[in-house]
């Protein structure tokens, strides 16, 4: 049972524009959510993440949005710039557990 | 200040073999989890440990174990190896696990004939 869902397993975007990457979960006992980026032969790095008791937070580029009522999370990225391209795998827990239970990842291509 | 260290990179073994991966963490984390990343299944928890104890553990079966030693470097190990055990096995380190970021290794990559 996947309990963090990322229904888009590829997304290209042109360069400068919007990139948006969207994560659904199941469990309603999750309430911090991150996003790791991963490049090839390279373990994932940390890029942002956010707590239920916000519904955004922003990290220049990077804002990530939480809708709890649709148990929704989303990704922004702008502009997207090439460097920008790889995996991202969205991931949640339930607060002061050291188990994160990641989606399935979805690979983002910039194109120039 | 060196990342998280995970050796060998890269293994072959057969079924029925065993195997053991080796995690050195951030120098002062304490906490060490592993994961393992299949194609299509993303990245799966196997276990976490902190100050030697194992804190939580993932859906995995018995064959799959591990412990950390008081200078928080940690190994895994898998016994009695199937096809399906090929993957690549990440480990992360934190400063104290719970709510936070994980600082992850570049795996070892584990294929199983």
């Amino acid at each position: 049972d996947q309990q963090v869902k990322q229904n888009s397993p590829s997304l290209s975007v042109q360069e400068g524009r919007i990139s948006i990457l969207n994560c659904d979960y199941t469990n309603s006992m999750f309430d911090y959510f991150l996003w790791y980026k991963k490049y090839p032969a390279e373990g994932p790095t940390f890029l942002i993440s956010i707590s239920s008791i916000k519904d955004k937070n922003e990290d220049g580029r990077f804002t990530v949005f939480l809708n709890k009522s649709a148990k929704h999370l989303s990704l922004h990225i702008v502009p997207s710039q090439p460097g920008d391209s790889a995996v991202y795998f969205c991931a949640a827990s339930p607060f002061g557990d050291e188990k994160l239970t990641f989606g399935t990842g979805t690979r983002l291509t910039i194109i120039p | 200040k060196a990342g998280v260290t995970q050796t060998p990179r890269y293994l072959i073994k057969t079924r029925g073999q065993q195997v053991t991966l080796s995690c050195s963490p951030i120098s002062g984390h304490r906490s060490v989890s592993w994961y393992q990343q299949t194609p299509g299944q993303g990245l799966q928890f196997l276990f976490e440990y902190f100050s030697e104890t194992q804190r939580n553990k993932g859906n995995f079966p018995g064959r799959f174990s591990g412990r950390q030693f008081s200078n928080s470097r940690s190994e895994m190990n898998v016994s009695t190896l199937e096809l399906g055990d090929s993957a690549l096995y990440l480990c992360a380190s934190s400063l104290a696990g719970g709510v936070g970021e994980l600082f992850f290794g570049e795996g070892s990559r584990l294929t199983v004939l």
